[in-house]
């Protein structure tokens, strides 16, 4: 039963220190996907990678986020340095894009990273 | 306008009962309907995709209207474990990201 893995699944920090969230998408898939949901806002588009490239980023604050995949089973979002509005939940998904038409299927979530930022 | 809008709810229903969500979605140029559940603190799970033909699956039922731009969820014989928020995600146009609405909360009751 493949899955989207997360770690960690909580995260308690100061404000001010750096904060790295990985995912290890499912095997197989070519487009990863970096979301953040809170209560206010629901779910957010931060940042997607197809095929290991990133190719949006918009709905990321680019002065504090980063995101990254150093292999294809690997992405990382790092928080630098991190505030207490970056306290939510952070999901990766993982899902398959037909490279021809860009017909987008089925996205597969992780089960987060809860972050919180005192 | 956003992109996917629903009502956010919450829709209260005795078990047995029938009930039906719907959302619209700004973009005409959509290609991917998908309905997502997410249970409280647990991360969104695929429901069902919605084919232009409407689709099936059990006691859920999906539709699509491209004419009107609205997607439908129609859920028959309300189990207790159906209460989740039910999520109305499109694609956005041609890009392969999807766009997510804030969600319908459901709470079923005995």
């Amino acid at each position: 039963d493949a899955r989207v893995t997360q770690t960690p699944r909580h995260k308690v920090t100061e404000m001010g220190q750096e904060v790295t969230m990985r995912c290890q998408p499912i095997l197989g898939h070519n487009t990863v996907f970096w979301y953040r949901q809170t209560m206010m806002q629901g779910l957010e588009l931060l940042a997607y990678f197809r095929n290991r490239a990133p190719l949006d980023d918009s709905g990321m604050p680019k002065d504090r986020f980063s995101a990254e995949m150093p292999d294809a089973t690997l992405a990382t979002l790092k928080i630098q340095p991190s505030e207490p509005r970056d306290s939510a939940v952070y999901f990766c998904a993982s899902g398959l894009v037909n490279p021809v038409s860009t017909k987008s299927y089925e996205q597969y979530f992780g089960p987060g990273t809860r972050l919180t930022v005192t | 306008r956003k992109e996917v809008e629903q009502d956010p709810g919450p829709f209260n229903v005795p078990e047995g009962a029938t009930v039906a969500f719907n959302c619209t979605y700004s973009n005409s140029a959509s290609q991917s309907f998908f309905w997502y559940r997410q249970d409280c603190r647990k991360e969104p799970k695929l429901l069902m995709s919605v084919y232009s033909s409407g689709n099936e699956d059990g006691r859920f039922t999906a539709q699509l209207n491209r004419a009107s731009q609205y997607i439908s969820l129609l859920i028959r014989d309300s189990k207790l474990s159906d209460s989740a928020t039910y999520l109305c995600v499109v694609n956005a146009g041609t890009a392969s990201k999807l766009t997510f609405g804030t969600g319908t909360r459901l709470q079923v009751t005995l």
